[in-house]
């Protein structure tokens, strides 16, 4: 997985908490994702960032904030959590010397479950 | 608004026939079309990709089939191996938006004996 650790794995939680989910990359690549999977839905961008403190919204950002205080570590924040949200959500890298048509890195995910 | 369309949803195929599955995209500036290929339990990760100025990109059992003026683009897996069973997702992007792509909705592949 090309170095991409999400934690945690596995998470239950219940509607209204805040959760933070963390991306950690070991290839020093620039750009950084968070991504949604939903059956009928595929794969839906939250947020992404392009550099150390610059990050942007995605297709889906309601609800969600993000964080990128170090090129390695990527942080989604669900500020409280709804059913809604219950998703597998992955975290990708890209190398980000192109601007555009890079190969994207992902993790292994993390299963939410919102009750 | 879903961009980029993805059939069938779910596919089965007999070991060692040909697996296709197709995706409609709407948008004239996507310029970069891939495909991944997921495991259950692992992210997606990059099969093949192509772009517009080619009509079919072939790598091994696997080809990409490009038809502009269609706005279509296709996926055929040849001798379909067990091993192939996996979801599929097309994608879309263009130049200028940091490799933000475009999913499809995922196809389902099940290669039997």
């Amino acid at each position: 997985d090309a170095g991409i650790t999400q934690s945690p794995r596995h998470k239950v939680t219940e509607t209204g908490t805040p959760v933070t989910l963390r991306c950690h990359q070991t290839e020093n690549h620039r750009y950084m994702y968070w991504y949604r999977q939903d059956p009928g839905h595929g794969l839906r961008l939250i947020h992404y960032s392009y550099g150390v403190k610059d990050t942007d919204k995605g297709e889906v950002s309601d609800g969600y904030s993000v964080s990128r205080s170090k090129t390695e570590d990527f942080l989604l924040t669900l500020e409280s959590a709804t059913s809604s949200q219950t998703s597998v959500y992955f975290c990708a890298t890209a190398l980000g010397v192109d601007i555009t048509n890079e190969k994207l890195f992902f993790g292994s995910g993390t299963q939410l479950s919102v009750l | 608004q879903q961009q980029v369309k993805q059939s069938p949803q779910s596919l089965i195929v007999q070991k060692g026939g040909i697996s296709i599955i197709n995706c409609a995209y709407e948008n004239t500036a996507f310029d970069y079309f891939p495909w991944y290929q997921q495991f259950p339990g692992k992210g997606p990760a990059l099969l093949i990709a192509i772009r517009p100025d080619v009509s079919e990109k072939k790598e091994g059992r696997f080809t990409i089939s490009f038809n502009k003026s269609a706005k279509q683009f296709s996926l055929h897996i040849m001798d379909s191996q067990p091993g192939d069973s996996a979801t599929y997702f097309c994608a879309a992007d263009y130049t200028g938006t940091a490799s933000k792509l475009t999913f499809g909705t995922g196809t389902r592949l099940q290669v039997t004996l």
